[in-house]
């Protein structure tokens, strides 16, 4: 029983280099979710899927991108990293949208970013 | 928007003693508030949930948490605390369909 599997663990950039996140659940999910968490400020949204197909911006988007690939996989791009964006980054996921609805998470990607 | 606050950075508790863990949110429509925990190196792990109905919620590990709405607080508790309980606990609220709000979060120590 995975759950939430995000790759890789921990990754080290330099300014401007690009990487993408990947995130994949077995739990026949609809919605997911990317956050990051910085110290101080727990967890911040930055993008989430309601459903395949469909993605949407959440609290801190910029500098990012996301796809939902197909149901399981949700990832999420940087395009060209900067040291802010120096982070600890959870995806989760939730049978559909909605208030009631818990979200699993993953057990993150710690990124420095030089 | 609901929003969450969590007063207190870092607690320490001695093994074996109560903990309360302070929350309070921002008045809205029907809050529905969640408590996780994250173990170091860990991703979140859901504790317990409140929704609506009984204001004294009972969740995993043996942590309760209670509604006040008067107080809009959702506090969380724990009558004895394990060395394993040594975390970070955030409480978190919907502020529409989608967006899950945390608080700041709370370290706590444990100390033998």
């Amino acid at each position: 029983n995975a759950g939430v599997t995000q790759t890789p663990k921990f990754q080290v950039l330099k300014t401007g280099q690009s990487m993408t996140l990947q995130c994949a659940q077995d739990m026949n999910h609809n919605s997911m979710y990317w956050y990051r968490q910085d110290p101080g400020m727990g967890l911040r949204l930055i993008y989430y899927s309601a459903s395949e197909g469909t993605t949407d911006k959440g609290e801190v988007p910029n500098g990012y991108n996301v796809s939902r690939l197909n149901k399981r996989e949700f990832s999420l791009r940087l395009e060209s990293a900067a040291p802010s964006q120096t982070s600890v980054y959870f995806c989760a996921s939730s049978p559909v949208g909605g208030a009631k609805n818990i979200q699993y998470f993953g057990a993150g990607t710690r990124l420095s970013v030089l | 928007a609901q929003s969450v606050t969590q007063p207190d950075i870092h607690i320490t508790v001695s093994e074996g003693a109560s903990l309360e863990l302070r929350c309070n949110y921002s008045y809205g429509a029907t809050p529905y508030l969640f408590w996780y925990v994250q173990s170091p190196g860990q991703g979140l792990q859901l504790l317990l949930k409140y929704f609506s109905g009984d204001t004294l919620v009972q969740g995993i590990k043996g942590f309760e948490a209670e509604f006040k709405r008067s107080q809009s607080s959702f506090n969380l508790r724990k009558p004895s605390v394990h060395w394993s309980d040594a975390a970070e606990y955030f409480c978190a609220s919907f502020s529409n369909d989608y967006k899950l709000s945390f608080g700041a979060g709370t370290t706590v120590t444990v100390r033998a």
